[in-house]
């Protein structure tokens, strides 16, 4: 089946550590997001990716970083910049220039003790 | 920049009954698709249903229709006869034309009643 893999779904790391959200497709699509979620809130852009070697900071990047060498990965860093890194991050792709909708991971949850 | 506003943090409704959740947007763009997921407690996003901005048509989709006014930026989501399950945060979004991120509003969380 096609889709979109976030992996781990849950994870812990210590304060001042960066950590790697893993984010694979199997769709054939061209761009893929990040987004951030807080309690109560919204979905805010992180990073975003168009085509593969090429991506652009989204509204919240600082203190996070990301790589597209593969057009079906899009690993995202939580660096230790980033001041409150603890939420929940959704990774979505989507195939093409006509304006469908964008295909969801189930989101890896990130808690910094 | 494109913009999406709900202004209903919170909605109850009684089981069975038919919720309107608002959406308002703000675009310079003459083409753009607004959108309606819907996320339940687990936290996966549940797409509902698309708007094409040239679609003369209110877009339905089962128990799920689009409420369109062009002039006035609105793209409510009606859901008919409520069900327990439709408990869950539904997040309005839009995109414009070309491969560009979806912006979303900040939400509404629906409660259904028994």
């Amino acid at each position: 089946d096609g889709g979109i893999t976030q992996s781990p779904k849950y994870l812990f790391r210590k304060e001042g550590q960066n950590v790697t959200l893993s984010c694979e497709q199997n769709l054939n699509h061209d761009a893929m997001y990040w987004y951030r979620q807080d309690p109560g809130q919204g979905l805010r852009l992180i990073y975003y990716s168009q085509i593969v070697n090429d991506f652009q900071k989204g509204d919240i990047a600082e203190g996070y970083s990301v790589s597209r060498e593969k057009k079906e990965s899009f690993p995202l860093t939580v660096t230790s910049a980033q001041k409150n890194p603890t939420a929940f991050y959704l990774c979505a792709s989507t195939p093409g220039r006509m304006p469908t909708e964008a295909f969801f991971g189930q989101g890896t949850r990130l808690t910094v003790v | 920049a494109q913009k999406i506003t709900q202004t209903q943090p919170g909605m109850f409704v009684q089981e069975k009954e038919a919720v309107t959740l608002d959406c308002t947007y703000d675009t310079s763009d003459q083409s753009y698709g607004l959108f309606w997921y819907k996320q339940p407690s687990s936290g996966e996003m549940i797409f509902l249903i698309y708007q094409g901005s040239y679609d003369e048509q209110n877009a339905t989709e089962g128990r799920y229709s689009l409420n369109f006014q062009k002039a006035r930026k609105s793209a409510n989501l009606v859901i008919s006869a409520s069900q327990l399950g439709d408990s869950a945060m539904y997040f309005c979004a839009m995109r414009v034309s070309g491969n560009t991120p979806l912006v979303f509003g900040k939400g509404t969380r629906l409660s259904v009643i028994a």
